[in-house]
């Protein structure tokens, strides 16, 4: 199977700072890969799919990038509702998870 | 605006089954797999299973040997039976709507199922 590692696994930064986060696999993915955002008490919500492509709703400050085994999440500038956890996720065979990433108010 | 919703017991003791069903309100019922997560407290999200509207279903091979995911087609319903429960089964379930190409798109809003003697 391959496994997903993101990092860091807190990221600490302020309201209009950029975020950028890493999500590396164990071996090399097609595009599939996916990255959610989850608030506390919420379900996630699919932010990025196919590696680049921004979901319904989502503001064009969201974007993602890479390819074979890494991944980057951009969040050009944080705003109060970014403040949240990131998973990334593939499916190779069947959908696999990163552990997240905290992005938390410094 | 397609939405999912989901229900079952909240509550279960050792030993018992957990059952969860979820309902799709809208759009198209085929062309996608009707998808089931967990996330224990505190914890990251693990993927159980899915199944299509034909009936193919996939299981997380962890899971596997406890995981029953049906369909109903007729009312746009697809359920869980997860057995032989224990308190390592406490969680948040969600129901959700994957796309052929990977992604999650569409999550129901989790229940809480407390394995507790």
């Amino acid at each position: 199977d391959i496994v997903l590692t993101q990092s860091p696994a807190t990221l600490s930064l302020s309201p209009g700072e950029r975020a950028t986060l890493s999500c590396r696999a164990s071996q090399s993915i097609s595009s599939s890969l996916a990255w959610y955002q989850q608030k506390p008490g919420q379900a996630p919500r699919l932010l990025i799919y196919g590696t680049s492509n921004r979901a319904t709703d989502i503001p064009p400050r969201f974007s993602g990038s890479g390819s074979g085994t890494d991944f980057t999440l951009t969040i050009s500038s944080l705003e109060p509702e970014d403040f949240a956890l990131y998973y990334c996720q593939q499916r190779n065979p069947w959908p696999h998870f990163g552990p997240g990433t905290k992005v938390e108010i410094k | 605006q397609v939405q999912l919703q989901q229900w079952g017991a909240g509550l279960l003791k050792p030993s018992e089954t957990l059952s969860l069903t979820c309902a799709v309100y809208g759009g198209s019922f085929s062309g996608y797999y009707w998808t089931w997560i967990r996330q224990p407290p505190g914890k990251g999200l693990e993927w159980i299973g899915e199944i299509d509207h034909s009936g193919s279903s996939n299981y997380n091979p962890s899971l596997k040997s406890r995981i029953t995911i049906s369909v109903d087609t007729s009312k746009k319903q697809f359920s869980l039976k997860l057995n032989s429960v224990t308190a390592a089964d406490t969680a948040v379930f969600y129901c959700g709507r994957g796309r052929v190409s990977g992604e999650i798109d569409l999550w129901g809003r989790g229940t809480l199922v407390t394995v507790s003697s």
